[in-house]
């Protein structure tokens, strides 16, 4: 059974950085084509791709934001962790980590399994 | 890259079909076969009901299916229920290993 779940503290400050873990069952990241992303929704607003990394350990990032974002893995605890610095109120979202679907590019946005994602609000 | 282009709302009585459109450009959804489509309801994860632009996975209703027209992409939802009352959110490859989404459609079954 698939699992992925965010964990990561419900508020931040401005300018303060974001660490965001997403501890995942189920599957391993380090099976070759299995990769994960991180996808965020400010409240009533649309999906944003943040980020990917991928079995080999490759790593990709939203054009926008990719200046903000660090994205890793701990192949033996099964968490990715995202980072996000400089933080502002308009980054309030629900965050999110989503698992590809096996035998699809890592690339093609197929996300079958999410986590019940996280609030961030940043407020001073 | 920007987002792709949602209409915000659609409807349909039970039993009809709806179509939700996703308009993008030759760079992401006319470029590549990577569009999919996930079903959000209220406080919940999306859902993923269309990949490679009309392939279903297993457990979703042969009510959904997926096409492509040139840069724009398409979500049919056939023989509509109640529980199909949801926002659709189209996404694409957008080249260089970048994903974009839509804006999203709520689908009110009215």
């Amino acid at each position: 059974q698939v699992t992925l779940r965010e964990s990561g503290p419900a508020l931040v400050k401005p300018t303060q950085t974001l660490t965001l873990t997403c501890t995942f069952s189920g599957f391993s990241l380090s099976t070759s084509g299995m990769c994960v992303s991180w996808i965020r929704q400010p409240p009533g607003k649309a999906l944003e791709w943040l980020a990917r990394i991928d079995w080999d350990d490759d790593k990709y990032y939203s054009t926008s934001l990719k200046t903000r974002l660090t994205i890793s893995k701990d192949t033996s605890k099964n968490q990715v962790v995202l980072t996000m610095t400089n933080m502002d109120p308009v980054d309030t979202a629900t965050y999110y980590c989503a698992r590809i679907l096996g035998g699809t590019s890592c690339y093609a946005g197929s996300f079958d399994y999410w986590g019940q994602g996280t609030l961030v609000t940043v407020s001073s | 890259q920007s987002a792709l282009t949602q209409p915000p709302s659609a409807s349909g009585s039970p039993g009809q079909s709806v179509t939700i459109s996703c308009t993008g450009t030759s760079s992401d959804v006319g470029g590549y076969n990577y569009v999919s489509w996930h079903q959000q309801r209220p406080g919940k994860a999306p859902k993923l009901m269309i990949y490679e632009v009309s392939k279903r996975p297993s457990g979703v209703p042969d009510r959904f299916s997926g096409s492509r027209s040139g840069n724009t992409a398409s979500l049919t939802v056939s023989g509509l229920q109640a529980e199909d009352e949801a926002d659709y959110y189209c996404s694409s490859y957008a080249g260089s290993n970048n994903l974009v989404f839509g804006g999203g459609t709520k689908l009110t079954v009215l």
